[in-house]
């Protein structure tokens, strides 16, 4: 059992939005603002799409974008497109202690 | 541009211990402001973090592998290893190893933005 809660999967029809919450308590996604993003399509290395609650980094589609209230955090995609089509993982600092908690990944599926 | 590449065994006896290395080029591993971690996923599953090091050679290892857990550096080789000893068929995975932002330009981060492409382990008699 991965120590942040993701859905399993979501899906959308290319051009709609979509949204894969991360949640997790007041010990890492609710107490930091150092939540980030992976991309992983299959057979590939994760991808980071967004660091700090909602920073992009250079060359990631500013389709994508971060939030956070209290304890969840949340990727929307919007104008969804094939390519997005692929896991996401979630991730947070948690203190000096744990250190870094994953969510259990969310596979969004393109219809 | 900085690149990782993961090198070691793909394949580890039950009760043995895993070695991996992760080889840094195109930056200097010893860089202030980073840590040098690893990462697996097992075979249909979600991603766990192991630990990382800091430049200045300070580990810190997830709670739950942390009494079976080395992560080391070699300054002069630009590159960083992982030792995971007692190991079962639960051990078997990717393992990548990811370059961790933790302060910037004043600024304090923590997310990982440069991965290896990975290597998988296996682990069985």
């Amino acid at each position: 059992q991965s120590a942040l809660t993701q859905p399993r999967s979501v899906s959308g029809s290319p051009g709609q939005s979509v949204t894969i919450s991360c949640t997790g308590t007041s010990s890492d996604v609710g107490g930091y603002n150092y939540v980030s993003w992976y991309q992983q399509h299959p057979g590939k290395a994760p991808k980071l799409m967004i660091y700090d609650v909602s920073k992009r980094p250079s060359g990631v589609p500013d389709r994508f974008s971060g939030s956070k209230s209290g304890n969840t955090a949340s990727l929307t995609i919007s104008g969804l497109q094939a390519e997005d089509e692929a896991d996401y993982y979630c991730c947070s600092y948690a203190g000096s202690y744990t250190n870094v908690v994953f969510g259990g990944g969310t596979k969004l599926t393109v219809l | 541009q900085l690149q990782l590449q993961e090198s070691g065994s793909g394949l580890v006896k039950p009760s043995q211990t895993l070695s991996l290395t992760c080889a840094v080029s195109g930056g200097s591993i010893s860089s202030g402001g980073y840590s040098w971690s690893w990462i697996r996923q097992p075979p249909g599953k979600g991603l766990e973090w192991i630990g990382y090091i800091y430049h200045s050679g300070s580990t810190y290892y997830n709670p739950s592998l942390k009494s079976r857990v080395t992560i080391s550096v070699d300054r002069s080789k630009n590159q960083f290893s992982l030792k995971l000893s007692s190991v079962t068929a639960a051990d078997t995975a990717v393992y990548y190893c990811a370059r961790v932002v933790l302060y910037q330009g004043g600024y304090y981060y923590y997310y990982m933005d440069v991965w290896g492409k990975g290597t998988t382990v296996t682990v069985s008699s």
